[in-house]
């Protein structure tokens, strides 16, 4: 079946790199995603990657994928305040119909 | 582009009313996402269609709720009738195309209280 997990919540100081982590279940998903949420807004893109990939960057953030043990993390470095948001991992519908199975999201907390 | 445009932003209603959650997605995309958040049970895709016909309404909780796409620019979710239970934050979100990495964007959301 189609799952994502994620663990519910990080802190982390300011300056420091977080790492969020997430598993998927579903093998033949094209891409994976992260999605940011910010109080009191809707998710927003922040950045995905290829299936056929292991690692992907971009500027403070550095995503990598293991696709044998079905894992996926997302890096931020120097973690500022700004960051400090909801994380969302998902994985596309094997079903190609444009579904996204989300995960139940990551608390980033940066304390100054 | 406005982006996803929801209304309206938050709704106060008293059990047993009605609730009508309208979504206008951007113009050019063919696929239509309801989402529903709350600190529980996380985000639920509710219902999305593509080229305003539904596809999976799996995730609808129970006949008392409702979702239209009469046209490729408005997009509707009913709640009838509404009870406390049903508070949480709906999102819509639309995309372009179905396959590769093409995006979802998400509305801003419509806060929803049921007392």
């Amino acid at each position: 079946g189609e799952d994502v997990e994620q663990s519910l919540f990080l802190s982390v100081r300011e300056g420091d790199s977080s790492v969020i982590n997430c598993t998927y279940t579903d093998s033949s998903s094209t891409y994976l995603y992260w999605y940011k949420q910010e109080p009191g807004a809707g998710l927003q893109l922040l950045t995905y990657i290829f299936s056929n990939m292991d690692m992907k960057q971009d500027q403070r953030l550095t995503v990598l994928l293991n696709k044998k043990d079905k894992h996926l993390s997302l890096r931020i470095a120097d973690t500022q305040t700004g960051d400090s948001a909801i994380y969302f991992c998902a994985e596309s519908s094997p079903s190609n119909t444009g579904k996204l199975i989300f995960g139940q999201g990551t608390t980033l907390q940066v304390k100054p | 582009d406005a982006g996803v445009i929801q209304s309206p932003r938050h709704e106060v209603t008293e059990m047993g009313q009605e609730v009508t959650l309208r979504c206008k997605p951007i113009s050019g995309h063919n696929s239509l996402f309801w989402y529903r958040q709350t600190m529980m049970r996380g985000l639920e895709l509710l219902i999305y269609f593509n080229n305003n016909v539904p596809i999976d309404d799996s995730g609808m909780p129970e006949d008392r709720f409702s979702a239209k796409m009469p046209n490729a620019s408005f997009s509707t979710l009913k709640i009838q009738p509404s009870e406390p239970r049903d508070s949480a934050v709906y999102f819509c979100a639309s995309r372009h195309g179905t396959s590769g990495v093409y995006e979802q964007y998400f509305g801003p959301g419509t806060r929803l209280t049921v007392t």
